[in-house]
């Protein structure tokens, strides 16, 4: 079946400007994920969604990024003001209710900020 | 809070040679353990957990872990690697409760020569 997917999977912009990174969830999987991996410091969560429940957010690591998530499905991850810091792979999982010990990752957006 | 070290940054090895990549975990809680695999240009796919039972834990491609609470280890071993084994490893807790989110290791690149 189909995995998770990601949009796009590249991305050049230039500092300052905003970016947004799509994430496409397994049908039926409830919770979403967004991760981070840069050379510097490897795989990092950002932020989690489950079903209806407040997202836990302590990962994002300011207040210029922020994501949603639209009808328990598509994700988005908004990062404004870009800084070549923010240059890295997000990667993107899911898991299906009651079986939250296995996360699906997606291919990953690979982020470039010049 | 937890946290996971990878003690080698980059393993080489031979084709059909034994391989063993370390992780250790600091966890005030108990945790549910994880190993992920990354090919080049891929995303993340599971190799193998640890959730609770047997400690020894096998995973797809012939890999299998221990898991070793009193050294809080959970180190990954194959008794015959081969070259389609070469890309990144990463090893990944998460508590059992409350936030889900997982916490990785900087990961490991196993290479394997002919």
């Amino acid at each position: 079946g189909a995995g998770v997917s990601q949009s796009p999977s590249n991305k050049v912009t230039e500092k300052g400007k905003d970016v947004e990174l799509r994430c496409d969830p397994i049908s039926g999987h409830t919770a979403l994920y967004w991760y981070r991996q840069s050379l510097g410091q490897g795989l990092e969560f950002l932020i989690y969604f489950q079903g209806n429940s407040a997202p836990d957010k302590s990962g994002l690591p300011s207040d210029r990024f922020s994501a949603e998530r639209t009808g328990g499905s598509v994700s988005t991850l908004t990062i404004q003001r870009t800084q070549q810091e923010d240059s890295a792979v997000y990667l993107c999982a899911s898991t299906l209710a009651g079986r939250t010990d296995t996360q699906y990752f997606g291919p990953g957006t690979r982020l470039t900020v010049l | 809070a937890q946290s996971v070290t990878q003690l080698d940054s980059q393993v080489p090895v031979f084709e059909e040679a034994p391989v063993e990549l370390r992780c250790n975990y600091s966890s005030s809680v108990s945790v549910y353990l994880f190993w992920y695999v990354q090919y080049p240009n891929q995303g993340l796919q599971l190799l193998l957990k640890y959730l609770s039972g047997s400690t020894l834990v096998k995973g797809i491609n012939g890999f299998e872990a221990e898991f070793n609470k009193s050294q809080t280890s959970f180190h990954l071993r194959k008794p015959s690697v081969h070259i389609s084994d070469t890309a990144e490893y990463f090893c990944a807790v998460r508590r059992t409760g409350g936030s889900e989110k997982l916490v990785f290791g900087k990961g490991t690149k196993l290479t394997v020569n002919p």
